[in-house]
């Protein structure tokens, strides 16, 4: 399939270990947090998501973490596996007019090492 | 159950033509919204609908425009096609309107343009 991003900053992990993919944010007012996980070929996956009141939050393996003093989003993937190999987005909520939007970081690509 | 589904999945055009692109929604969504990607890039918001009524658009001229129908699927249209519109075009629909509900995406058409 067609990469999705060929210039997207890199993260290389082994197999059974933690990964941690980080993004900063722009907007101080956004209130919603999503990460996606986007396969070569696929459209944005929803992996987990997160509110301004909290700032953790857990699922089957994965735990996004939001700093809202310095703007800042992680995402932690724990025993990391060949099939978490994808290019992930974080993405803020917002409203342009009325309409509300996602607005999305670069992505970072995971790689999966045997 | 069915997820975000668009048509077609791939699509090669010449400058100066006319594209229409679908999208249907997840059932029982009534916002669809759609976005650009380009590659190495994360997706850019074009527009949002809601209860058939665009909400909002983003920095796209005007060559771009889309519509809702009476059971929320959504047609994308770009007239007078641009080597700078080859993109893969993301449909992503959502419950209600608010920035506070997760946007689940489909799979894209890409469009190539010649």
């Amino acid at each position: 399939g067609e990469s999705v991003g060929l210039h997207l900053p890199t993260l290389s992990v082994q197999e059974g270990d933690n990964s941690i993919i980080n993004c900063a944010y722009s907007n101080s007012a956004s209130d919603y947090f999503i990460w996606y996980k986007q396969e070569s070929g696929k459209g944005p996956q929803f992996i987990i998501d997160i509110r301004s009141n909290m700032d953790k939050r857990q699922g089957q393996r994965v735990t996004v973490l939001l700093n809202k003093t310095v703007k800042h989003l992680s995402l932690q993937i724990a025993a990391t596996q060949p099939g978490d190999s994808a290019v992930y987005f974080c993405a803020e909520t917002g409203y342009t007019g009325t309409a509300s939007k996602l607005t999305f970081g670069t992505g970072t690509r995971l790689q999966v090492t045997l | 159950d069915a997820g975000v589904t668009q048509s077609p999945t791939h699509l090669i055009k010449t400058r100066g033509q006319h594209v229409t692109l679908r999208c249907s929604p997840i059932s029982g969504h009534k916002s669809v919204s759609w976005y650009q990607q380009v590659l190495g890039q994360g997706p850019q918001f074009i527009f949002q609908y809601y209860e058939k009524e665009e909400r909002g658009r983003g920095n796209f001229p005007d060559r771009f425009s889309a519509r809702q129908f009476p059971n929320y699927s959504s047609e994308l249209n770009v007239n007078a096609l641009l080597l700078g519109d080859s993109a893969l075009y993301l449909c992503a629909s959502s419950l209600r309107d608010s920035t506070n509900q997760p946007q689940h995406f489909g799979d894209g058409t890409r469009l190539s343009i010649l």
